[in-house]
């Protein structure tokens, strides 16, 4: 089945242990994003990475990493978690960045940052 | 980076048709027109996209008029289940604002009995 899978799905953790979200696609997709969403503000972009070895700054990317050594794998890392960084997080894949690319969404990570 | 406008919330009732319009100004020459449905604590889901004129698929159909500058999201007879939050996202394509996507707050449509 074709499907984008985040870990885990929930998280609690404390202020400045570092942690890593995982993201992984089936898809063979080149381009991968991560977003969080927090209420009232809708779905804001982190990071993206069009293809392996390529990422880029979304809207919000302070206070987060990325990476993409895989084409499948796209993890989402923390290094010292803040409170503020408390959100749904979502991962997302396509085939290309394009605007004529369907987007794939992962189930979610829903963080809390004491 | 084009963003868009949409109505925060609309109401409607089961079996009518709904209009959720966007406003995107800045479109792009290049850009598509896409639409994504969500529940809540799920991921988006894409609905339709478009370029211009008129898309229909099994779900809704997409308005866009000749100057780009808005659309329409049309979804026939709602149902309950419709209840959902509606982005527009507009451009990605490349050779513009490649990789960037813009969701913005969404439209929360809430269906009646």
């Amino acid at each position: 089945e074709a499907q984008v899978t985040q870990n885990p799905r929930y998280l609690i953790t404390v202020t400045g242990k570092k942690l890593t979200v995982t993201c992984s696609q089936n898809m063979n997709h080149e381009y991968m994003s991560w977003y969080r969403q927090d209420p009232g503000l809708g779905l804001r972009q982190i990071y993206y990475s069009m293809n392996v070895e390529v990422t880029d700054k979304g809207d919000v990317p302070e206070g987060y990493k990325v990476s993409r050594k895989e084409k499948r794998n796209f993890p989402l890392i923390l290094e010292s978690p803040s409170p503020n960084q408390t959100s749904l997080y979502f991962c997302a894949s396509s085939p290309t960045g394009t605007g004529g690319s369907e987007a794939f969404f992962g189930q979610g990570t829903r963080l809390t940052v004491v | 980076l084009a963003k868009t406008t949409q109505p925060i919330s609309m109401d409607s009732y089961e079996g009518q048709e709904v209009n959720i319009t966007c406003s995107h100004n800045n479109i792009a020459t290049n850009d598509y027109i896409t639409w994504y449905q969500q529940f809540p604590s799920q991921g988006p889901r894409f609905i339709i996209q478009g370029y211009k004129t008129k898309v229909t698929n099994e779900v809704a159909s997409l308005f866009i008029p000749a100057d780009r500058k808005s659309s329409t999201l049309s979804l026939p007879r709602v149902s309950l289940s419709d209840t959902a939050v509606y982005y527009c996202l507009v451009g990605g394509y490349r050779g513009s604002t490649l990789g960037r996507l813009y969701f913005g707050r969404g439209t929360q449509l809430t269906v009646w009995p």
